[in-house]
């Protein structure tokens, strides 16, 4: 049972460009959500999180929205750059205390071309 | 550089066979997770040890055990090891409040042949 879906595997958008990645979730219980970079031999880095409290959280050229009622979170990218070519992956937690654990989805490969 | 590190960062061993992967949280981090990623997977959680505690449990195989020593660092112990878990598995850390706020190390790449 996929409780966070990312439908899209790649997407690939031009440099200055808006890139906007897509994430589901089914569970109404997760209060708390989280988008994460991963480059190839790394480990997943945090990028930027909103509380299921509001509907936007911005961060410098980063903007997560979550529209609760579709189930449904975005990031959005602008202007894209080539460093920001990776794969994105968004998560999803129940609480935010000492028994948190993350549910991801399985995540899109975002390409910037020049 | 996230603070967490993680060794070894490859492995490669035959099935039947038992491994220790090995994780150091943050400094004062008191929160660490295990998650396996597979073959064009998202990251699957596996366990995690709060303190030194057992706090909360995934999807972990009974042939997969973990621990949290009294220094914070973590083993996760892998054994009778099968082609299917070859895997990328990751640690990662939070402090103690905030759980949902995960820090990664750069994995530890098991290969099974």
């Amino acid at each position: 049972d996929q409780q966070v879906k990312q439908n899209s595997p790649s997407l690939s958008v031009q440099e200055g460009r808006i890139s906007i990645l897509n994430c589901d979730y089914t569970n109404s219980m997760f209060d708390y959500f989280l988008w994460y970079k991963k480059y190839p031999a790394e480990g997943p880095t945090f990028l930027i999180s909103i509380s299921s409290i509001k509907d936007k959280n911005e961060d410098g050229r980063f903007t997560v929205f979550l529209n609760k009622s579709a189930k449904h979170l975005s990031l959005h990218i602008v202007p894209s750059q080539p460093g920001d070519s990776a794969v994105y992956f968004c998560a999803a937690s129940v609480g935010t205390g000492t028994a948190s654990k993350l549910t991801f989805g399985t995540g899109t490969r975002l390409q910037v071309t020049l | 550089d996230s603070g967490v590190t993680q060794t070894p960062k490859h492995l490669i061993t035959a099935t039947g066979q038992r491994v220790t992967l090995r994780c150091s949280p943050r400094s004062g981090d008191l929160s660490v997770y295990w998650y396996q990623q597979s073959l064009d997977q998202g990251l699957q959680f596996l366990i995690q040890y709060y303190n030194g505690e057992e706090r909360a449990k995934g999807n972990i195989l009974e042939r997969f055990s973990a621990q949290q020593f009294p220094d914070l660092h973590s083993e996760l112990n892998l054994s009778s090891l099968e082609l299917g878990d070859s895997a990328l598995y990751f640690c990662a850390s939070s402090v103690a409040d905030r759980g949902h706020e995960q820090f990664f190390g750069p994995g530890t790449r098991l290969t099974v042949l």
